[in-house]
């Protein structure tokens, strides 16, 4: 298994542009999320789906997209970028319904943008 | 909505000896679910240890264990006999076993490890 894989690693971005960040998971994992990490604010939730055709807002959505049409992808969209966006950002996978199950990140996206 | 505070953002400690990150979280619920999450300066966060809400005994793994106190909604995390691949962030995180595995996490504490 490869886990929870993130492309690209970094991307550099001027304002107003757009970009999708790529997730993939080859664990049939139901749920599937984004997270942005900011210095001294720790992970932050920008979207959820705990299934294909299913999505939800997390504590961050402003600015950003997601669709899951199958299982195994979840690509984060940045209609235009703001330097406000500027950040790493985190895919995640799990089991939806296993209290003992934990989630499962990727290596992480860097994402600056001028 | 739950919360999570670190409130240490650095510390540090000599290389074989214990230090203990502070945690403390808001909820309403009574059962959920809480984790302590390492990050190297490689990204990738590593599940440390995980503690269930609704057990009273302390979660342990290896070197790694908390001071879960749930009256004080505390959770700290111990790591005795420190060695120099300890250095990292150290996020603690809330989930709730409602609904989907959302996480919550804390702002993060930077352990440096003195030779």
């Amino acid at each position: 298994n490869a886990g929870v894989t993130q492309t690209p690693k970094f991307q550099v971005l001027k304002t107003g542009q757009s970009m999708t960040l790529q997730c993939a998971q080859d664990m049939n994992h139901e749920y599937m999320s984004w997270y942005r990490q900011d210095p001294g604010m720790g992970l932050r939730l920008i979207h959820y789906s705990v299934g294909a055709g299913i999505t939800d807002q997390g504590e961050v959505p402003n600015g950003y997209n997601v669709s899951r049409s199958t299982t195994e992808d979840f690509p984060l969209r940045l209609l235009s970028a703001a330097p406000s966006q500027t950040s790493v950002y985190f895919c995640a996978s799990s089991l939806l319904w296993d209290s003992q199950e934990t989630q499962y990140f990727g290596p992480g996206t860097r994402l600056l943008v001028l | 909505a739950q919360t999570v505070t670190q409130s240490q953002p650095e510390m540090s400690v000599q290389e074989a000896e214990t230090v203990t990150l502070s945690c403390t979280y808001d909820t309403s619920e009574s059962d959920y679910y809480l984790f302590w999450y390492k990050q190297p300066p490689s990204r990738q966060m590593i599940l440390v240890i995980r503690q269930e809400a609704y057990k009273q005994q302390n979660a342990t793994e290896n070197r790694f264990s908390v001071n879960f106190q749930k009256a004080a909604k505390s959770f700290s995390l111990k790591i005795s006999d420190s060695q120099l691949g300890d250095a990292a962030m150290y996020f603690c995180a809330y989930r709730s076993p409602q609904g989907a595995q959302k996480l919550v996490f804390g702002q993060g504490t930077r352990l440096t490890i003195n030779p």
